[in-house]
C-alpha cells in the first residue's frame, strides 16, 4: 500500500523560511520514472504545482516560485524535503505531497497525502 | 509558461452526460491527465495519459485529447460525481493544472 505524510509547521511568520517533509511508504524512489511532487491549494482556490523530484535527483520547479524552493530527496529515510524562503501570507494553503510518475511528455500524481495546512501570520 | 484553461463549472443532470474541456496550445502532443476533488479531500487521479483510468475508477468515466483540447467525460453522471476536476499536462520541465472545473449535478 502507497501513503504518503506531509509533516511541517502549521503557522509560520512572514520571511521565514518553510519547510516541510514527506514521509513515504509503498514505493522506493529508486523506480524507474517515479518522482515526488509537492502541490499546493489555498483556501477556496485552484491547485498549484511546486515542484518535482525524480529518481535521478533532477529537479523541477514552478517558474514563478523557484527563486524561493528547494527540493531534495533523503532515499534511505523515505522522505522528500520542499523549502520556501520568504514567506508571505498569500502563501497560506494547504501542501499535499503526492507519488508521480514522469516519462517523456506524460507525468501524473497517482497517490496523494492527506495535506498539510500551513497559514502565514505574524 | 504553460497555461490550461478550464470553464468554471458545468451542470450536468443525473443520468446525463457530463464533458469537460481542458485546453492548451497543442495540448494534443503532450499527455494529459485529470483530478476529481471533493471538499476537504485530497486530489484524486480519475484518468492519466490521456485515456486511461487508474484501477478502481468507474468505466463512466473517459478521456480524450486531440488539437488545443483535451475532455473528461462521464457518462451516466451519478450525484456523487459532483466535485471540482482539474486537469494537468507536462511540457518536459514543469507541470500545468487548469483552473478546475466545478461539476454540479442537479
Amino acid at each position: 500500500q502507497v501513503t504518503l505524510r506531509e509533516s511541517g509547521p502549521a503557522l509560520v511568520k512572514p520571511t521565514q523560511t518553510l519547510t516541510l517533509t514527506c514521509t513515504f511508504s509503498g514505493f522506493s524512489l529508486t523506480t524507474t520514472a517515479m518522482c515526488v511532487s509537492w502541490v499546493r491549494q489555498p483556501p477556496g482556490k485552484a491547485l498549484e504545482w511546486l515542484a518535482l523530484i525524480d529518481r535521478d535527483d533532477d529537479k523541477y520547479y514552478n517558474t514563478s516560485l523557484k527563486t524561493r524552493l528547494t527540493i531534495s530527496k533523503d532515499t534511505s529515510r523515505n522522505q522528500v524535503v520542499l523549502k520556501m524562503t520568504n514567506m508571505d501570507p498569500v502563501d497560506t494553503a494547504t501542501y499535499f505531497c503526492a507519488r508521480a510518475s514522469k516519462d517523456g511528455y506524460n507525468s501524473y500524481m497517482d497517490v496523494w497525502g492527506k495535506g498539510t495546512t500551513v497559514t502565514v501570520s505574524s | 509558461s504553460y497555461e490550461l484553461t478550464q470553464p468554471p463549472s458545468v451542470s450536468v443532470s443525473p443520468g446525463q452526460t457530463a464533458t469537460i474541456p481542458c485546453s492548451g496550445d497543442k495540448l494534443g502532443d503532450r499527455y494529459a491527465c485529470w483530478y476529481q476533488q471533493k471538499p476537504g479531500q485530497s486530489p484524486l487521479l480519475v484518468m492519466y495519459r490521456d485515456t486511461k483510468r487508474p484501477s478502481g475508477i468507474p468505466e463512466r468515466f473517459s478521456g480524450s485529447n486531440s488539437g488545443n483540447t483535451a475532455t473528461l467525460t462521464i457518462s451516466g453522471t451519478q450525484a456523487l460525481d459532483e466535485a471540482d476536476y482539474y486537469c494537468q499536462a507536462w511540457d518536459g520541465s514543469t507541470v500545468e493544472f487548469g483552473g478546475g472545473t466545478k461539476l454540479t449535478v442537479l
